[in-house]
């Protein structure tokens, strides 16, 4: 089993909730990041964070908000969803992080997210 | 924008037969990475390419990186049942600018006929 845990596993949510996704990584690593895998679409990187500081931000609407207290956990906080939010969000860390290259990415189980 | 393309979608094979999958970006790539996501499971990591012409064996899977560094293959010989879920290649593509963002293609379903 990874090294990488997600709560909630499920999150059934209105779309005026506000509601927080959580992530914790177990390997030592100091980058760490967010996905969304949709049904039919590539798997798609979110949020950046290496050593707590953001590095990406993927064009990723403002009703997601990423936090990142320290390199073990990663928040992401949802507010005013829309139904076609409803995804698995994946976090994932890896051992370092360069721009141009990306090391090995070790993923969590995810968060199967259903916006009402 | 910029994309990792991955073909085919689906493939479903005896099991036995030999199953490939195959990557292609439209820029060079420093480098190119694959999973692998069982059903209802999450993606986990199987190998990462980073010199032209690169093979890489893992057992019954070959890696190939295109001397381009363009284009990838993942083969498997003689499927097995537990071979069954989506292969996922990844790479670093530029992002607008001189920015690079992790992309993956759509993946490749293989489902195994026992």
């Amino acid at each position: 089993e990874t090294g990488v845990t997600q709560t909630p596993r499920h999150l059934v949510m209105g779309m005026t909730n506000k509601k927080s996704l959580k992530c914790e990584q177990h390997l030592g690593h100091n980058a760490m990041y967010w996905y969304k895998q949709s049904a039919k679409k590539p798997l798609e990187l979110m949020f950046v964070y290496n050593f707590k500081e953001q590095t990406e931000n993927n064009s990723v609407p403002s009703r997601f908000s990423p936090e990142c207290p320290n390199s073990s956990h990663l928040f992401l906080h949802l507010h005013t969803l829309q139904p076609e939010d409803s995804a698995l969000y994946l976090c994932a860390s890896s051992q370092g992080y360069r721009e141009s290259s990306y090391n090995e990415q070790f993923f969590g189980p995810g968060t199967r997210l259903t916006v009402l | 924008g910029q994309q990792v393309m991955q073909i085919p979608q689906y493939q479903h094979v005896q099991e036995g037969e030999d199953f490939t999958t195959y990557c292609n970006s439209s820029t060079t790539l420093s480098n190119i990475q694959w999973y692998k996501q069982r059903p209802g499971g999450h993606p986990v990591f199987l190998i990462q390419l980073v010199k032209s012409g690169e093979v890489k064996k893992q057992k019954r899977l070959t890696f190939q990186f295109g001397e381009a560094k363009k284009n990838s293959s993942l083969h498997i010989t003689a499927t097995q049942t537990t071979d069954v879920g989506t292969y996922f290649c990844a790479g670093p593509v530029l992002n607008g600018g001189s920015n690079y963002k992790l992309t993956f293609g759509k993946g490749t379903l293989l489902t195994v006929n026992p």
